[in-house]
């Protein structure tokens, strides 16, 4: 399986600043199969950015993702207050595919 | 709009079986463009993706779970469940129910892809 770290596990920022989380890889991506998901407090993560770089339904263009191979980023522009949360990056195409430790963006 | 919803017993003793079921509403599981599947989340912790299903009974686990996990499809009632046997404090965590993409390589063949719908979470708790 291939294991993803992310950095920083902690991003303490003011709404308004823009966040920049990362993902790497132990291994590169094929095919850039690489999600990142959103999870508040007592939620189910929610579906942000798949093929990193690609936004799901409904998500803002202030959420963007970008990488390949084993770095990938997601970018918030413009913290919105809803934007606090936990984010997670998966890896799937295979069996069972992981994901990331998470990052925590909170309100500095 | 599509709605996943777990149920099952929130409390399990060790050594027995977990079994919990996803109930979907909204959208079909017999349809061919996805997998059905679970992923816990131990309290304070981050997600473990346990295994999924095909409408066709196929199934893909999770290497770690191997032996102690099995999940099914019943079409007739927009169903899927998991049953993870002999467990201890460890499995101890919400478990999510959840749709995941199908995707197509030309290599490789099918395979589950990112996760696009969620229940809501159920947490089970082992302890006797």
């Amino acid at each position: 399986d291939i294991v993803l770290t992310q950095s920083p596990g902690t991003l303490s920022l003011s709404p308004g600043e823009r966040a920049t989380l990362s993902c790497r890889a132990g291994q590169t991506v094929s095919s850039s199969y690489l999600a990142w998901y959103q999870q508040k407090p007592g939620q189910a993560p929610r579906l942000l950015i798949y093929g990193a770089s690609s936004r799901a339904t409904g998500i803002p263009d202030r959420f963007s993702g970008s990488g390949s191979g084993t770095d990938f980023t997601l970018t918030i522009n413009r913290l919105e207050p809803e934007d606090f949360a936990v984010y997670y990056c998966h890896h799937y195409g295979t069996s069972p595919g992981t994901f990331g430790p998470g990052t925590t963006v909170d309100i500095k | 709009q599509l709605q996943l919803r777990e149920s099952g017993p929130g409390l399990v003793k060790p050594s027995e079986t977990l079994s919990l079921t996803c109930t979907v509403s909204g959208g079909s599981i017999s349809g061919s463009r996805y997998y059905w599947g679970w992923i816990r989340q131990p309290p304070g912790k981050g997600l473990e993706w346990i295994g999924s299903v095909y409408s066709s009974g196929s199934t893909y686990y999770n290497p770690s779970l191997w032996g102690r996990v099995t999940i099914s499809v019943d079409t007739s009632k927009n169903q899927f469940s998991l049953k993870l046997t002999s467990v201890t404090a460890a499995d101890t965590a919400v478990y999510y129910c959840a749709r995941r993409d199908r995707l197509y390589d030309i290599l490789t063949g099918y395979s589950p892809g990112w996760i696009d719908a969620w229940g809501q979470g159920t947490l089970v708790t082992v302890s006797s």
